[in-house]
């Protein structure tokens, strides 16, 4: 079945570093979205991106959807300890069911002040 | 801010024992979900509900698994006899048709399986 592996696993930066998480699927992908869970906090919808190659920025955060839309990345500029918490991929094959989201396996971010 | 809510925030039962979690949605949202996540790991699709139906599940969602929408505002799973793998959180999410994608998130009920 469709997996979405995500790198690193864990990563533990300084406040103001920048930081990176590569989402790769194993199949094609119609859209991908990032959420981020706070610990012991719930998934929260961050964004969509759809078009091959697309880039959207949020503050200091930019994503990227691949051209083969098969991987995708969030980098954080000058982190900030708010934005400790573990960020999931998540996207839909283009040749399974309209509602199944895949997660990604996470990375979980730690920044120290 | 209207949110997603779910009851009880922790649930501890014994093996073998019938569960039900519940859920009430962000009230104008039509399409509801449930996941799970076992501590530590990712988040997994469970099952979709649309228009008082099924429209997908995983095959994580097996005969031991159900959902309803008994009335307006709840949205329930029900686990017949729970095994001690069933551990995990349990997070409902529902989203309306116009925000195509976006999902809300509830709070989460963690079920333990003794």
């Amino acid at each position: 079945g469709q997996q979405v592996m995500q790198i690193p696993q864990y990563q533990h930066v300084q406040e103001g570093e920048d930081f990176t998480t590569y989402c790769n699927s194993s199949t094609t992908l119609s859209n991908i979205q990032w959420y981020k869970q706070r610990p012991g906090g719930h998934p929260v919808f961050l964004i969509q991106l759809v078009k091959s190659g697309e880039v959207k920025k949020q503050k200091r955060l930019t994503f990227q959807f691949g051209e083969a839309k098969k991987n995708s990345s969030l980098h954080i500029t000058a982190t900030q300890t708010t934005d400790v918490g573990t960020y999931f991929c998540a996207g839909r094959a283009v040749n399974t069911g309209f509602q199944k989201l895949v997660f990604g396996t996470g990375t979980r971010l730690l920044v120290s002040p | 801010e209207p949110e997603v809510t779910q009851t009880p925030s922790h649930q501890v039962t014994q093996m073998g024992q019938e569960v039900i979690l519940r859920c009430v949605p962000i009230s104008n949202h039509l399409y509801f979900y449930w996941y799970r996540q076992i501590l530590g790991q990712k988040v997994e699709f469970l099952v979709s509900f649309y228009n008082n139906e099924i429209s997908e599940k995983s095959e994580i969602f097996d005969d031991q698994f159900s959902v309803e929408r008994p009335d307006g505002s709840n949205f329930t799973l029900k686990i017949r006899s729970t095994k001690l793998e069933d551990s995990a959180m349990y997070f409902c999410a529902s989203r309306d048709h116009r925000h195509y994608n976006e999902q809300f998130f509830g709070p989460g009920t963690r079920l333990t399986v003794l």
